[in-house]
């Protein structure tokens, strides 16, 4: 299971950060990958970026958003983040952690974001 | 960026009859591994999207074999034999060949 949790407003030019707690499964698994995905009424569904283990660990991004993201490991809490730096109101969605191993089984309960002052 | 194309966008349908939805990709969505990497998601009202189906064809566990996923290639389709109510929301497709992941537009299906 994945449990995110984060702030749902965010100033803009400032940093949303979101976190995704692990149960049942390891961020340092040598199979599955961890990714953040949001959804708006603009953009669908968007994959913004992962990070997995084999042996070390690697970071995919969308080149969208490749300035501006860091995904991280946290493997003494077991989860992972998101930081999204410098946003915009363009930015506003419904952010989704999720693991994929055979497809995205498992999905955190999304974190609706609003970027406003 | 591998784009996904699917149609038709909203799908009104009598219950315990069938259902289509087409996806096409912009690039071949087989891998030198025999695997497409095409995936269908389901999106119930208000909650996260679920998986239905993986590379292509291979059903997700808990998934009814009434729903089906099909295709090679540039194109593909999940079809349901027989929609239920509990059917309704948006499907959607991605492939996952490739970053970045991408999504198609997603497809309503709602009961008539």
């Amino acid at each position: 299971q994945l449990q995110q949790s984060g702030p749902g407003l965010v100033k803009p030019s400032q940093t949303l950060s979101l976190t995704c707690a692990i149960s049942g499964d390891s961020v340092s698994s040598n199979s599955a990958a961890w990714n953040w995905i949001r959804q708006s009424p603009s953009r669908g569904l968007e994959w913004l970026g992962r990070t997995y283990y084999r042996s070390k660990w690697y970071y995919d991004y969308a080149v969208s958003v490749k300035s501006r993201i860091t995904i991280n490991p946290d493997t003494s809490k077991n989860q992972f983040s998101l930081q999204l730096h410098s946003v915009t109101p363009e930015d506003t969605a419904v952010y989704y952690c999720a693991r994929y191993l055979y497809g995205y089984r498992f999905w955190g309960q999304g974190t609706l974001v609003t970027v406003s002052s | 960026d591998i784009v996904m194309t699917q149609s038709p966008l909203s799908l009104p349908v009598t219950p315990g009859e069938p259902a289509s939805i087409s996806c096409r990709s912009s690039q071949s969505l087989l891998h030198s591994n025999g695997n497409n990497y095409l995936d269908w998601y389901l999106q119930k009202p208000g909650q996260s999207p679920q998986v239905l189906i993986n590379v292509s064809s291979t059903r997700a566990s808990g998934v009814p074999d009434r729903i089906s996923g099909s295709g090679s290639g540039t194109y593909f389709t999940l079809k349901i034999s027989r929609v239920e109510p509990e059917d309704v929301g948006v499907y959607y497709c991605m492939q996952a060949l490739e970053t970045p992941l991408t999504f198609g537009q997603g497809t309503k299906l709602e009961i008539k």
